[in-house]
């Protein structure tokens, strides 16, 4: 599986946007982009996933560069629930291993 | 839908002594995952079970480590005896597998070891 580089933290004001990014220049073309979450105390939680094309659902938007090699998790209006750590990890689609790395912790603040 | 149960959420004991992790995963998943988490630190997969066959164990301890999942539904993952280097989180997590594709992995709360 193709390696992460995620900033190792990032504060963020509540009810504003949170972007945050993810490089993967290694990234094969059967590779996808997955986001999970760890709340404090919880186990991970997924979030999205996409191959290529920008996806969205009721959590998050995820936008993957035309090359591949980076990708944005967006949450649109953060909440301190979002307070959490965020890993970004490629793996191919079905493919049951998930290797997390160290992960983005990112902080919501009032 | 219950989520994935684990017990015990804590657990104490000092070192050298057995321990043992209880994990119940989402009814109708045949995947059961064990990993480990140790503080700072991303999750590490120790163990992957498909239905009650042990297909992954190659980053599980050994000589220390031993995990069983009988029926194919529930799991127990123990470790006797305990090393201070054991004090992690233990997560158990479940997917179903559909073919040759694994859908996603939901996590349970894990419990938190402290070897003293």
């Amino acid at each position: 599986d193709a390696k992460t580089t995620q900033p190792t933290s990032m504060d963020c004001a509540e009810g504003r946007a949170a972007n945050l990014p993810c490089n993967h220049s290694t990234i094969s073309g059967n590779e996808y982009v997955y986001w999970y979450r760890q709340i404090h105390s919880q186990g991970p939680q997924y979030i999205i996933h996409g191959l290529k094309n920008n996806e969205t659902n009721e959590m998050a938007s995820l936008i993957i560069t035309e090359d591949r090699k980076s990708s944005t998790l967006i949450l649109p209006h953060a909440t301190l629930r979002d307070t959490a750590v965020y890993y970004c990890i490629v793996r191919v689609r079905g493919f049951q291993k998930l290797v997390f790395g160290t992960g983005t912790r990112l902080l919501v603040s009032p | 839908e219950a989520g994935v149960v684990q017990s015990p959420r804590y657990k104490i004991i000092e070192k050298k002594q057995p321990v043992a992790f209880w994990c119940n995963p989402i009814s109708g998943h045949n995947t059961l995952y064990w990993y480990r988490q140790n503080l700072g630190q991303g999750p590490e997969l120790l163990i992957r079970y498909e239905n009650e066959e042990a297909v992954d164990d190659s980053q599980l301890p050994k000589d220390r480590f031993s995990a069983e999942r009988l029926k194919g539904v529930d799991s127990t993952l123990k470790i006797q005896p305990a090393e201070l280097g054991d004090s992690a989180v233990y997560l158990c997590a479940s997917s179903i597998r559909g073919g040759l594709v694994y859908n996603e992995q939901f996590f349970g709360p894990g419990t938190r070891l402290t070897v003293l």
